[in-house]
């Protein structure tokens, strides 16, 4: 596997339901970030990890919850979501933080609250 | 806060042809990078090309060239000879040089015709 890897690619849950969506990059980055991607509106940053350490927290509902057990991976939690939670959330990842850096996208998990 | 525009939802062109994609932007910073990404159906977002604000030459990259007016907080994506592959959304981005969260534009969907 290369770049940026999402799993799984779809995901449908109900409100009570919990899930988790995982990120893995296989380019030796330090930074990695969870984006939502809703039809109409520009992509929204939720979370961004800087060598394992939160750095930012958009704003974002305690009903999403991040875990980053490494550089490499980067985990979102979900539980007693709201239908306006259905998204594509995107991972990415960068070599640093600052705008200098790259940021490589993965896939995408497209979520469907039911 | 930075704010990002992008006034076209949707453009065509056709093969082989030039299409222009515009972004304007809002931000008080002096230094800082701005970016088109392109989304293509199959959701991996990738960097089409980066400018970088104190640089007055304008980014090329291949067939994708920009318009970068500084004074008039204006970024605009030319893409020459367009090929069907070129079909997808683009997004116009800003970051900060300061920052590390990139800012999105709504994006604009660009159809090639053959």
């Amino acid at each position: 596997e290369t770049g940026v890897t999402q799993t799984p690619r779809h995901l449908v849950m109900g409100m009570t339901n919990k899930k988790s969506l995982k990120c893995e990059q296989h380019l030796g980055h330090n930074a990695m970030y969870w984006y939502k991607q809703s039809a109409k509106k520009p992509l929204e940053l939720m979370f961004v990890y800087n060598f394992k350490e939160q750095t930012e927290n958009n704003s974002v509902p305690s009903r999403f919850s991040p875990e980053c057990p490494n550089s490499s991976h980067l985990f979102l939690h979900l539980h007693t979501l709201q239908p306006e939670d259905s998204a594509l959330y995107l991972c990415a990842s960068s070599q640093g933080l600052a705008g200098v850096y790259e940021q490589y996208f993965g896939p995408g998990t497209r979520l469907t609250v039911t | 806060a930075q704010t990002v525009t992008q006034s076209q939802p949707e453009m065509s062109v056709q093969e082989a042809e030039t299409v222009t994609l515009s972004c304007t932007y809002d931000t008080s910073e002096s230094d800082y990078y701005l970016f088109w990404y392109k989304q293509p159906p199959s959701r991996q977002m990738i960097l089409v090309i980066r400018q970088e604000a104190y640089k007055q030459q304008n980014a090329t990259e291949n067939r994708f060239s920009v318009n970068f007016q500084k004074a008039a907080k204006s970024f605009s994506l030319k893409i020459s000879d367009s090929q069907l592959g070129d079909a997808a959304m683009y997004f116009c981005a800003y970051v900060s040089n300061s920052g590390y969260a990139l800012n999105f534009g709504k994006g604009t969907s660009l159809l090639v015709t053959p």
